[in-house]
């Protein structure tokens, strides 16, 4: 069974804060992908990032960047110096390495940005 | 621009009603897929359809049918709505084989009120 993390409900921070939003996964699989989503107030999900279980190099892309740690079975996500337009729902999702098309899911971290 | 789009963006019906959620894809996507998102338990797959007229089953179907007699067109069916089915409906499409890994395009979402 594939599961995934995410133990922050909610996060406020002030503007210009750096903050990371944090997911654990758990998969049997030796092969597998790790997505983030990010969901703004229109509802509308939004694909963030992808990485592959063999390939553990970090990524930067403008302000955002992920950490993906195998050892720790960790894909986290950290915005530098935050805005407003971040404030959003954002989701870490999973999908193993068979043919399943499906994606798992985690319940979500709540971002507040307060200018 | 590539789109997914969901009939209703609010719909309000009566118990032991037969609720139709249309979704429309325009990218040629072979997966299509319905989840549904209610706070704390983050989204969740209901079913989802790799070809025309074939689906499967995710996990939570139960209340749930669907029908995919198009490629284009992703219809999730409440045969008798109930108050517990009033939820935010998501519908998403992606490529098959390892497109999927490219992410998912999702709908703006239906919000449903069973009342």
């Amino acid at each position: 069974a594939q599961k995934v993390t995410q133990a922050q409900t909610e996060i406020s921070v002030v503007e210009k804060e750096d903050v990371t939003l944090d997911c654990v996964y758990e998969t049997r699989d030796t092969t597998y992908y790790l997505f983030w989503y990010k969901q703004p107030p229109s509802g509308e999900l939004v694909f963030l990032i992808r990485r592959n279980s063999f390939d553990e190099q970090n990524e930067i892309s403008g302000r955002y960047s992920w950490n993906f740690q195998k050892s720790t079975s960790s894909f986290n996500f950290t915005i530098t110096a935050s805005q407003v337009v971040d404030s959003a729902v954002y989701f870490c999702a999973l999908k193993g390495g068979g043919s399943n098309y499906k994606l798992t899911f985690g319940k979500g971290t709540l971002l507040t940005v307060n200018p | 621009d590539v789109k997914v789009t969901q009939s209703s963006r609010y719909l309000v019906k009566r118990t032991g009603e037969k609720v139709f959620l249309e979704c429309v894809q325009d990218m040629d996507h072979e997966n299509m897929f319905w989840y549904r998102q209610d706070p704390g338990l983050g989204l969740r797959l209901i079913y989802f359809s790799y070809d025309v007229k074939m689906k499967e089953k995710g996990d939570i179907p139960e209340g749930y049918s669907v029908s995919r007699e198009k490629k284009e067109r992703f219809s999730l069916i409440l045969e008798s709505a109930s108050t517990n089915q009033t939820s935010m409906y998501l519908c998403a499409s992606s490529p098959p084989g390892s497109g999927v890994l490219y992410g998912y395009t999702f709908g703006s979402g239906t919000r449903l009120t069973v009342v």
